[in-house]
């Protein structure tokens, strides 16, 4: 079974703050990550995707990617309450487009 | 958008029943999947389907049984309920040949055994 290891927190960060998301995962081969928010009694939808290392920004959302480290992570920036919620990390299992799921982060944006 | 619907949002069995739980999407997704989401144990895969009457086993697969006759529904069984398969049951669907593969998450069956 592929590892894909995130802190379930909570993070609580205040309002405006950058919220930093962190990631590890253990199949050599994921070529393609994926960053899912899930509101609380709600569906996982998808808010980044990252194939190459380094960083891709999306407005407030920047995900970073280290293959050699096998590492990812989602950066918030100006935080706001809205964005509380769970943020599922999912690499895919090595060249099968299918995700594995993290047991996901909880983060708390506080006003 | 991409809709993918399942059946219930609520279901209560009892041990032993045969428990069917449905998926349809209407944007022709070859890729469909069930998942399981228990608290503090993330979401598992139990079963997908990459095209009609085909079928793979996920990470969980053992309990459940599915089937898929037609491209835009995929049903998940299971053959007597348990009732550690109390559960939040997630189904999606996805496009295949691209790198890209979103996942397109239904509203979730909270399934009950008791």
């Amino acid at each position: 079974q592929k590892e894909v290891e995130q802190n379930s927190g909570p993070l609580s960060v205040p309002e405006g703050a950058i919220a930093s998301l962190n990631c590890t995962y253990s199949d050599r081969v994921s070529q393609s990550f994926f960053w899912y928010r899930q509101y609380s009694g709600k569906s996982p939808e998808l808010i980044m995707s990252i194939y190459s290392n380094g960083d891709k920004e999306d407005g407030r959302f920047t995900a970073q990617l280290n293959k050699a480290s096998q590492y990812v992570s989602l950066l918030i920036r100006d935080s706001q309450p809205s964005d509380s919620a769970t943020y599922l990390c999912a690499p895919e299992v090595g060249g099968s487009y299918i995700p594995t799921f993290g047991r996901g982060t909880s983060l708390i944006v506080h006003p | 958008d991409v809709k993918v619907t399942q059946s219930s949002r609520y279901l209560v069995k009892r041990t032993g029943e045969k428990v069917f739980l449905e998926c349809v999407q209407d944007m022709d997704h070859e890729n469909m999947f069930w998942y399981r989401q228990d608290p503090g144990l993330g979401l598992r895969l139990i079963y997908f389907s990459y095209d009609v009457k085909m079928k793979e086993k996920g990470d969980i697969p053992e309990g459940y049984s599915v089937s898929r006759e037609k491209k835009e529904r995929f049903s998940l069984i299971l053959e007597s309920a348990s009732t550690n398969q109390t559960s939040m049951y997630l189904c999606a669907s996805s496009l295949r040949g691209t790198p890209n593969e979103k996942l397109f998450f239904g509203s979730g069956t909270q399934l009950s055994v008791l």
